[in-house]
């Protein structure tokens, strides 16, 4: 049981180039999240996905992109990266009803230069 | 104003002390979570409430629902407690999924 597995933990970007954070989770949870970390800031939201087919914009969801392949796996998206970008990635996924744990992952440190 | 507010930033106690966390909030909530994120690390859960009083080995988290304020407690504290403490708030009503994320308190417990 691996809980929410999220790759890569690093990656450093060129401005205007893209790529696509993995995350999967093997514990049968419905909803599944995407945050930022940056110094100084709560966690913010990204965007979410309450269930299997159905995705919805957080906080902060400009030059993002998500897919909810399936039950298992949610997957996030930067078409054409900026530095203000740079930041730490984590995704997250809880069971409904919402008053659960939620689980996250190690997290992806991202930078875009 | 933040909807969530910790305190303090940041604690550096000695070994053994006891700990107190605060977290205190503005908004309705259905559920508090305290989390544990060691240095580049992942984030844990260690707690959910929705009142009361929770415990878990050295850990010890209170909630105040009338005063919109939770407590999260570290007796014996251990170097291995090193890490930030971050208070989130499951809002009430119909925006069941939206969790609000305090900036963190930054632990250090030295030997």
């Amino acid at each position: 049981n691996a809980g929410v597995t999220q790759t890569p933990k690093f990656q450093v970007l060129k401005t205007g180039q893209s790529m696509t954070l993995q995350c999967a989770q093997d514990m049968n949870h419905n909803s599944m999240y995407w945050y930022r970390q940056d110094p100084g800031m709560g966690l913010r939201l990204i965007y979410y996905s309450a269930s299997e087919g159905t995705t919805d914009k957080g906080e902060v969801p400009n030059g993002y992109n998500v897919s909810r392949l399936n039950k298992r796996e949610f997957s996030l998206r930067l078409e054409s990266a900026a530095p203000s970008q740079t930041s730490v990635y984590f995704c997250a996924s809880e069971i409904l009803p919402y008053n659960s744990p939620l689980h996250f992952g190690n997290g992806t440190r991202l930078t875009v230069t | 104003k933040n909807e969530v507010e910790q305190s303090p930033q940041n604690l550096t106690a000695q070994e053994g002390e006891f700990i107190t966390i605060n977290c205190s909030y503005s908004v309705g909530i259905s559920a508090l979570h305290w989390l544990q994120q060691h240095p580049g690390g992942g984030i844990v859960s260690l707690f959910m409430l929705s009142s009361g009083k929770k415990k878990h080995g050295r850990l010890i988290a209170t909630i105040n629902i009338q005063e919109k304020h939770s407590s999260l407690h570290i007796t014996a504290s251990h170097p291995r407690d090193s890490a930030v403490y971050i208070c989130a708030v499951r809002l009430s009503g119909g925006a069941t999924n939206k969790l609000i994320f305090g900036t963190g308190t930054l632990l250090a417990v030295q030997p």
